[in-house]
């Protein structure tokens, strides 16, 4: 079962307009949680990391939050740009063994229209 | 950003051949991994390596083999490629330390006819 779920599973929105990506995970012990920027035919590109004791992290116009309280994170994205479309996926870690177990969203495929 | 580099970046061969997916990383990782990406589902780790002449399976059963000779080369194997075996391929690499963040390559989708 996977431990890692996004919603929505693909948003399209206009060019300049804001939007939030969610995440839930029942990952267990929870280490940090990375937000993966994928552009169509290329690699995944890390945007921030999480930590257990941080709630906000900016990075230029995406913010992530995380509550581990609940086990849920979000990206949100600022006045978006035909740059942003692309696939963001959510991955945590776990710190229960040496290798760092990662857990993979499926992600999702944001499209900018303008 | 990513000094990691796969080639093909598109393959497509008949069933049985036998095919080497390459990568190789300039950033001295002692960590690499191949990671397998079907459109809409997660990444599937299939095989990692701590540093030199460490490989490991992943969490996804794999026809697979891989290689570490050298800290800079990973490659991948499939002996006798099959229609199954259609799929992305991600090579990443990531620091020693614990939870390092992944740099991956640009990928290779293979086809298998």
């Amino acid at each position: 079962k996977n431990q890692v779920e996004q919603s929505p599973q693909s948003l399209i929105i206009l060019e300049g307009k804001n939007c939030t990506l969610q995440c839930n995970y029942t990952v267990s012990p929870f280490s940090n949680l990375r937000w993966y920027k994928q552009d169509t035919g290329r690699g995944p590109v890390s945007l921030t990391i999480m930590t257990f004791s941080e709630n906000t992290k900016s990075n230029g116009r995406y913010t992530a939050t995380l509550d581990a309280d609940t086990k849920q994170s979000s990206l949100h994205i600022t006045a978006s740009q035909l740059s942003d479309s692309a696939s963001y996926i959510c991955v945590v870690s776990d710190r229960g063994s040496t290798l760092g177990r990662l857990y993979f969203g499926r992600g999702t495929q944001l499209t900018v229209w303008p | 950003e990513a000094d990691i580099y796969q080639t093909p970046r598109y393959l497509v061969i008949g069933t049985g051949k036998k095919i080497t997916l390459e990568c190789s990383q300039t950033m001295g990782h002692d960590k690499m991994y191949w990671y397998q990406q079907d459109p809409g589902m997660e990444l599937h780790l299939i095989h990692y390596s701590y540093g030199v002449n460490s490989t490991e399976k992943g969490d996804l059963s794999s026809e697979s083999t891989v290689s570490r000779i050298r800290t800079e080369h990973f490659p991948l194997t499939l002996e006798s490629a099959r229609p199954s075996h259609t799929s992305q391929y991600l090579c990443a690499s990531s620091e020693r330390q614990l939870n390092e963040k992944l740099f991956f390559g640009s990928g290779t989708q293979l086809s298998v006819l």
